[in-house]
């Protein structure tokens, strides 16, 4: 499977912990994006990169949240004492830049925060 | 930064019946307008897109439209079938770097 590929798949953690997710993008993808998905709605924009450097940060997005791409090919999200309200599915995509392309999305990571 | 509204929230249609879904966006420098498809568990797919250089693109059944002066750009589906029920999101970008979506259409064919 040549796709983005996303781990865990699940996620069921207490409130209070801290919990690290894993993408791996499409080989010759430079650019690996972070988005958050509540039950109906869109996906909301986290961060992305491009290659190692993280270009963007949403500036809703609290500073219990980080996440890194350490050798421009996979990345990891890190939420630091996890909330109820983080519950949501984490997904990440990755494009061929330069500029807008098609953004290619893995399954996600569906976080539940009890 | 972009705002992009997408109407309506859901849609009911009869199989065979078209479906139209809109949406709006804010940043008039905005070039790239994608669509994308999200059945129940999986994850989006984009099923056609379209940049500012054209006024419409078909695929099949499927056709986007858009409309650089008004700001708004339409989902169009013909001859719906079952397999097409799925939430639709439409999508354009914000300082190059990224894609914003909009709120999402729930579509549902009815055999």
């Amino acid at each position: 499977d040549t796709g983005v590929s996303q781990n865990p798949r699940h996620k069921i953690t207490k409130r209070g912990q801290n919990v690290t997710f894993r993408c791996d993008p499409i080989s010759e993808h430079n650019r690996l994006y972070w988005y958050r998905q509540t039950l109906g709605q869109g996906p909301e924009f986290l961060t992305y990169f491009q290659n190692e450097a993280q270009l963007e940060k949403s500036r809703l997005l609290s500073d219990r949240f980080s996440a890194e791409r350490p050798k421009g090919s996979f990345s990891t999200l890190e939420i630091q004492r996890t909330e109820q309200g983080d519950s949501a599915m984490y997904l990440c995509a990755s494009s061929l830049a330069p500029g807008i392309e098609k953004l290619f999305f893995g399954s996600g990571t569906q976080l539940s925060v009890l | 930064g972009e705002n992009v509204e997408q109407h309506p929230s859901t849609l009911s249609v009869q199989e065979g019946d078209s479906a139209v879904i809109k949406c709006t966006y804010s940043d008039s420098a905005s070039n790239y307008f994608p669509w994308y498809k999200q059945e129940l568990g999986k994850r989006p797919q984009l099923i056609i897109d379209i940049r500012s250089n054209v006024g419409e693109k078909k695929d099949q059944r499927i056709a986007v439209t858009l409309n650089k002066t008004a700001k708004h750009f339409s989902l169009h589906i013909t001859e719906t079938q079952p397999e097409d029920s799925a939430v639709y999101f439409c999508a354009a970008p914000e300082g190059g770097g990224k894609l914003i979506f909009g709120q999402g259409t729930e579509l549902s064919v009815k055999p």
